[in-house]
């Protein structure tokens, strides 16, 4: 089946500094592939749409320069956190559509991010 | 945002039928309702899809009310690994551009 891999899975960094986080499809290309952010106890926020060579769409609220993404290739994508603070610490979901009709769309496993 | 309403949490006991509630009520004609479920700390699994008719998988089936205002999951059997957060999603089905937006969902507690 499809799937949809994240990198890394878990990841500590200090304050100030900043930390990428990849999305792959392993099977499959994507031409959109979607950013999630999860805290503690609360549901899934959507946070941009990745498009394959062209910006990404931020939904309201969510900084765009501060939360880089970069959908070079139909296979990867890319989020960078920049500058990040401890309020960033969340758990980042990436997804993608692993195939034509109304399937529905592959989530990778996630990534923790804690800021110290 | 999310257009979906799910009880917070419910308890099933092992080996008997899960009936997992989802309303919809403002529901458009082109949007399919999607379940998802997510065990913890991992991400988000898909279970099943439908626009009007029943549908029926290898995991659970899916009852969508003739208004097509609310639907029902149901796992048949439920197992201690089905304990999660089942999550129920309006979205329009085609196209790569649109998202899937979460509501806060169901959580499951399956018991022994």
């Amino acid at each position: 089946g499809a799937v949809v891999s994240q990198h890394p899975s878990w990841v500590i960094c200090k304050s100030g500094t900043s930390v990428k986080i990849e999305c792959r499809s392993l099977d499959f290309q994507a031409t959109t592939m979607f950013w999630y952010r999860q805290f503690p106890k609360q549901s899934l926020m959507l946070m941009a749409t990745s498009n394959e060579g062209s910006k990404a769409t931020y939904e309201q609220g969510v900084e765009k320069d501060k939360f880089l993404i970069n959908h070079a290739s139909l296979t990867l994508s890319t989020l960078t956190v920049t500058s990040a603070h401890p309020e960033d610490s969340s758990f980042y979901i990436c997804s993608a559509r692993s195939g034509a009709g109304t399937y529905g769309y592959t989530f990778g496993s996630g990534t923790r991010l804690t800021v110290v | 945002d999310a257009k979906t309403t799910q009880p917070p949490s419910m308890d099933c006991a092992e080996g008997r039928a899960a009936n997992l509630p989802c309303n919809h009520s403002t529901i458009s004609g082109n949007e399919y309702v999607y379940w998802y479920r997510q065990i913890h700390s991992q991400g988000p699994q898909y279970i099943i899809h439908g626009l009007k008719n029943n549908e029926t998988n290898e995991m659970a089936s899916l009852i969508i009310t003739e208004d097509r205002k609310s639907s029902t999951l149901i796992l048949p059997h439920a197992t201690l690994r089905d304990t999660a957060v089942y999550y129920c999603i309006v979205r329009v089905g085609v196209g790569t551009g649109n998202q899937f937006y979460f509501g806060t969902g169901t959580s499951l507690t399956v018991i022994p």
